[in-house]
């Protein structure tokens, strides 16, 4: 693909319920983040992955929050018993780190 | 700890140039880069600074100072669409991470 995409675009969930967003870079960018960005807010670092190196999760804000990439390419974001404090834009990107592409992100909205 | 701090607002005129600043205390350093965020948009890559100095690219200038942990953003020849939100970015605070800045709301008037 030409760009990074992301889906879904929204996600709208009740508090508690497990949520999976999904993250397609591009093609041969062997770096992958997510971010979290609340409204009017900066970008919030969760998780990398740099090829077949172990993925530098420190960003997470807790055990609820997880990311898996196969195959060096899609990665997964799950959130399980989501709160309402999880609500927020999460954006992907791809790249090296000083130049980052990223998705569209996926709105997160948890009721 | 790891910050950067940017102005949260900057106003100016259309034609005009403004300038964002960035200041940084991070435990480590690769370089300094620049992104633009239009609402309801992702963020884009704009200008990357590794060395200190200038670098030039169109109506956008980056500056860097590493020994002063401080960097810029030039915008010349403002237009109405350069409103937006302008975030400064550390990379190399462990690895590959990278940690941005909260972000200069830049807004343009006629």
């Amino acid at each position: 693909g030409a760009g990074v995409s992301q889906s879904p675009s929204n996600k709208v969930t009740e508090k508690g319920k497990d949520v999976e967003l999904r993250c397609d870079p591009i093609s041969g960018h062997t770096a992958l983040y997510w971010y979290r960005q609340s409204l009017g807010q900066g970008l919030e670092f969760l998780i990398y992955f740099q090829g077949n190196s172990a993925p530098d999760k420190s960003g997470l804000p807790s055990d609820r929050f997880s990311a898996e990439r196969t195959g060096g390419s899609v990665s997964t974001l799950t959130i399980q018993r989501t709160q309402q404090e999880d609500s927020a834009v999460y954006l992907c990107a791809s790249g090296a780190a000083y130049e980052q592409y990223f998705g569209p992100g996926t709105r997160l909205t948890v009721t | 700890g790891q910050s950067l701090e940017q102005p949260s607002e900057v106003t100016a005129v259309e034609g005009a140039i403004v300038q964002i600043n960035c200041t940084y205390q991070t435990s480590g350093f690769y370089g300094l880069s620049w992104y633009q965020q239009h609402d309801g948009g992702a963020p884009t890559f704009l200008s990357y600074n590794a060395l200190d100095g200038l670098e030039e690219t169109g109506r956008f200038s980056s500056f860097l100072s590493r020994s002063d942990s401080y960097g810029y953003l030039l915008l010349q020849e403002l237009q109405m669409k350069d409103s937006a939100s302008y975030f400064c970015a550390v990379s190399g605070t462990g690895g590959f991470k990278t940690i941005f800045g909260a972000g200069t709301r830049l807004f343009v008037k006629a």
